[in-house]
C-alpha cells in the first residue's frame, strides 16, 4: 500500500525558533498533499492545501507566513513553523493524494510529528 | 459549512460483541464518506469509503452504512477484538471540494477482554 512519511516524528525547540517538518511520500507520486493539526482529543483540522509547483492554498485563520509550505517535488512536502510559540504546539499530521487517481479522494496519512515549543 | 458529528463519549465494548458507531452530518450531500482508525499519536489510517448510492460496504469484519435521507452513516466493527481499541474518524469531503476532506472528532472505541 502507499506508504508517506514524517520526519522528524517529534521536536522539541524553544520559543522564537523555527522548525522544519517534512511529509514524504515513499511509493508513489502525489501532487496533492495537505498539513493538518490536531490538538488533544480534538479532530484534524486542515492548515493547506500543499501543490507541487504552486504556491499552497492555506485554509482560513492558518498565517501563511507562520507556516511556510514548500511542495518541492512530487514526493515530498515541507512544512515550516517559523517563529514557534508554546501555543503552536501541537500534532502535525500530513497526506498524500496519489496522483494516479484513485477513485473518491482516498489519502494516506504520515504517522505525525508531535511538536512542543518551550 | 458542514458539520460532522460523532459522539464524544468513549465505547466501551466487551470482546466479541459488535461495535456501532454514529457519524451525522449537515448542511449539504457528500458524494461519499470515509472511515479512517487513528491510533494514540498515530496518523490517521484509511479503512473504508462508501459512495452516496451505496447502502452498505463490508471489508472483513468492518460495515459501514450510508444513509444518505438521514445524513448519518453508521460503522460496525462485529466480533470486536481488544486489537480493535482505538478511535474512529469519519471524513466527508468539503463542499466546494479541491478533494480537501473535514474530520469529524473521532470516536473512541475500549474493547475489554
Amino acid at each position: 500500500g502507499a506508504v508517506v512519511s514524517q520526519h522528524p516524528s517529534w521536536v522539541i525547540c524553544k520559543s522564537g525558533t523555527s522548525v522544519k517538518i517534512e511529509c514524504r511520500s515513499l511509493d508513489f507520486q502525489a501532487t496533492t498533499m495537505f498539513w493538518y493539526r490536531q490538538f488533544p482529543k480534538q479532530s484534524l483540522m486542515l492548515m493547506a492545501t500543499s501543490n507541487e509547483g504552486s504556491k499552497a492554498t492555506y485554509e482560513q485563520g492558518v498565517e501563511k507566513d507562520k507556516f511556510l509550505i514548500n511542495h518541492a517535488s512530487l514526493t515530498l512536502s515541507t512544512l515550516t513553523v517559523t517563529s514557534a510559540h508554546p501555543e503552536d504546539s501541537s500534532f502535525y499530521i500530513c497526506s498524500a493524494r496519489e496522483t494516479s487517481g484513485r477513485a473518491y479522494n482516498e489519502q494516506f496519512f504520515g504517522p505525525g510529528t508531535r511538536l512542543t515549543v518551550l | 459549512s458542514q458539520k460532522i458529528e460523532q459522539n464524544s463519549e468513549a465505547l466501551n465494548i466487551q470482546e466479541g460483541k459488535t461495535a456501532t458507531l454514529t457519524c451525522n452530518y449537515t448542511n449539504y450531500s457528500p458524494a461519499y464518506l470515509q472511515w479512517y482508525r487513528q491510533d494514540p499519536g498515530r496518523g490517521p489510517v484509511f479503512l473504508l469509503l462508501i459512495r452516496e448510492n451505496e447502502k452498505e460496504k463490508r471489508k472483513e469484519r468492518l460495515k459501514v452504512t450510508f444513509d444518505t435521507t438521514l445524513k448519518q452513516s453508521l460503522f460496525h466493527i462485529t466480533a470486536s477484538q481488544p486489537a480493535d481499541s482505538a478511535t474512529y474518524l469519519c471524513a466527508l469531503p468539503w463542499r466546494y471540494g479541491n478533494n480537501r476532506l473535514a474530520f469529524g472528532k473521532g470516536n473512541q472505541v475500549v474493547v475489554i477482554p
